[in-house]
């Protein structure tokens, strides 16, 4: 079947406005994650969810990023009051079952730039 | 918390030649190690693993070795290609997050 899909796959606002990322994982994959990946940086843990449930949100770097995946399924970064520093590419990954040791599939990513 | 290191960052070898990849990790209790390649414009695509239970596994051009007791693990690609031009990263397990390195640019040349 399809893979991660995100959308958009561009996103350009205007610091101190509200953005939204959404990602489609894989079918039947219990676990979603995302990841912020900065120019020349490797990805950086932000939060992951088993089903609906928000499992670990340690990676948020403050209140202005939540998260949610209401049906199990999509999940959606919100982020208010956006800052320049937020410019990344912010990458959405799904795996089967919650757990480090199963492999996560990774989508294209949503590339955020903040004017 | 854990931490990984990788180098170099960047890396260009001849076709046909090896590269390797090291990284190094902070974190004794971290028992799985993944490596990703990441393409222009594409996110991150698993492409062998290892666990600490092991010390070397191999999946044709590509290898992975582990030494637990110094906490290094490497990435070995031989007979290079040029589409095995990328980014590359390791990482290791936090619980259950994964910790990436910063990525090493890999360029083979012609």
């Amino acid at each position: 079947g399809a893979g991660v899909s995100q959308t958009p796959s561009n996103k350009v606002t205007e610091k101190g406005k509200y953005v939204e990322l959404r990602c489609d994982p894989i079918s039947g994959h219990t676990a979603l994650y995302w990841y912020r990946q900065s120019l020349g940086q490797g990805p950086e843990f932000l939060i992951y969810f088993q089903g609906t449930g928000a499992a670990d949100d340690s990676g948020l770097p403050n209140d202005r990023f939540f998260a949610v995946r209401p049906e199990g399924s999509v999940s959606t970064l919100k982020i208010q009051r956006t800052e320049r520093g937020d410019s990344a590419v912010y990458l959405c990954a799904s795996s089967l079952n919650l757990g480090a040791q199963e492999t996560q599939y990774f989508g294209p990513g949503t590339r955020l730039l903040v004017l | 918390g854990e931490n990984v290191e990788q180098h170099p960052s960047t890396l260009s070898v001849q076709e046909g030649d090896s590269a390797v990849i090291k990284c190094t990790y902070s974190d004794s209790a971290s028992n799985y190690f993944p490596w990703y390649k990441q393409e222009l414009g594409k996110g991150p695509q698993l492409i062998i693993d290892i666990r600490s239970n092991v010390g070397e596994k191999k999946d044709q051009r590509i290898a992975v070795t582990l030494n637990k007791t110094a906490k290094h693990f490497s990435l070995h690609i031989t007979e290079t290609q040029p589409e095995d031009s990328a980014v590359y990263f390791c990482a290791a397990n936090r619980d259950d997050k994964i910790i990436f390195g910063k990525g090493t640019r890999l360029h083979i040349l012609p």
